[in-house]
């Protein structure tokens, strides 16, 4: 149980272009999710806080314009990157929340590349 | 805020010897977890262990145990009879009452045949 499905595991997209990553609960409902970043060889950094039926909370320098955020039911929340430039470039993970004691699990992640 | 800091950025350790992760973290929570995650190769976050903070005994899961020094505000990862399927990066991490998990830099723990 408690699993977090993310989609598509790895994406190459053209510069100017958007992109969009799914992450679902797939076996329970997840008021919250969160959307963090990974360099490579470098830890992750929390980017934003989704609400199911809110608008997001974003951490500090990360551009809310850039990366939209929707949560829009109990199971699903995207990120889209918009107009992608290399240095978006990066490796994307999500992670909700489940149950009452501090269980948390996290998508397997999503390896954007911008050319 | 909640600061995590790992201070070992890389560690390797003989397969079936005992190797140590350090991580100290800040926090203004009375009651709070600790967590150790793996990211193997693979990248996916598994999770090796957790720590509550008002627990006194140290969390044990199979090979892996932590050494939690609340007032030190250390949570240092002890690995014994270390296996090839180890070698990951190792990271420390603490949810603010958000939620929000803040990690530490990581350690890059190799184990050697």
């Amino acid at each position: 149980g408690a699993v977090v499905s993310q989609h598509p595991s790895w994406v190459i997209c053209k510069s100017g272009t958007s992109v969009k990553i799914e992450c679902r609960s797939l076996d329970f409902q997840a008021t919250t999710m969160f959307w963090y970043r990974q360099f490579p060889k470098q830890s992750l950094m929390l980017m934003a806080t989704s609400n199911e039926g809110s608008k997001a909370t974003y951490e500090q320098g990360v551009e809310k314009d850039k990366f939209l955020i929707n949560h829009a039911s109990l199971t699903l929340s995207t990120l889209t990157v918009t107009s992608a430039h290399p240095e978006d470039s990066s490796f994307y993970i999500c992670s909700a929340r489940w149950g009452v004691y501090y269980g948390y699990t996290f998508g397997s992640g999503t390896r954007l590349t911008v050319v | 805020a909640q600061t995590v800091t790992q201070s070992q950025p890389e560690m390797s350790v003989q397969e079936a010897e005992t190797v140590t992760l350090s991580c100290t973290y800040d926090t203004s929570e009375n009651n709070y977890y600790l967590f150790w995650y793996k990211q193997p190769p693979s990248r996916q976050m598994i999770l090796v262990i957790r720590q509550e903070a008002y627990k006194q005994q140290n969390a044990t899961e199979n090979r892996f145990s932590v050494n939690f020094q609340k007032a030190a505000k250390s949570f240092s990862l002890k690995i014994s009879d270390s296996q090839l399927g180890d070698t990951a990066m190792y990271f420390c991490a603490s949810p603010n009452t958000g939620n929000q998990f803040y990690f530490g830099t990581g350690t890059s723990l190799t184990v050697i045949p």
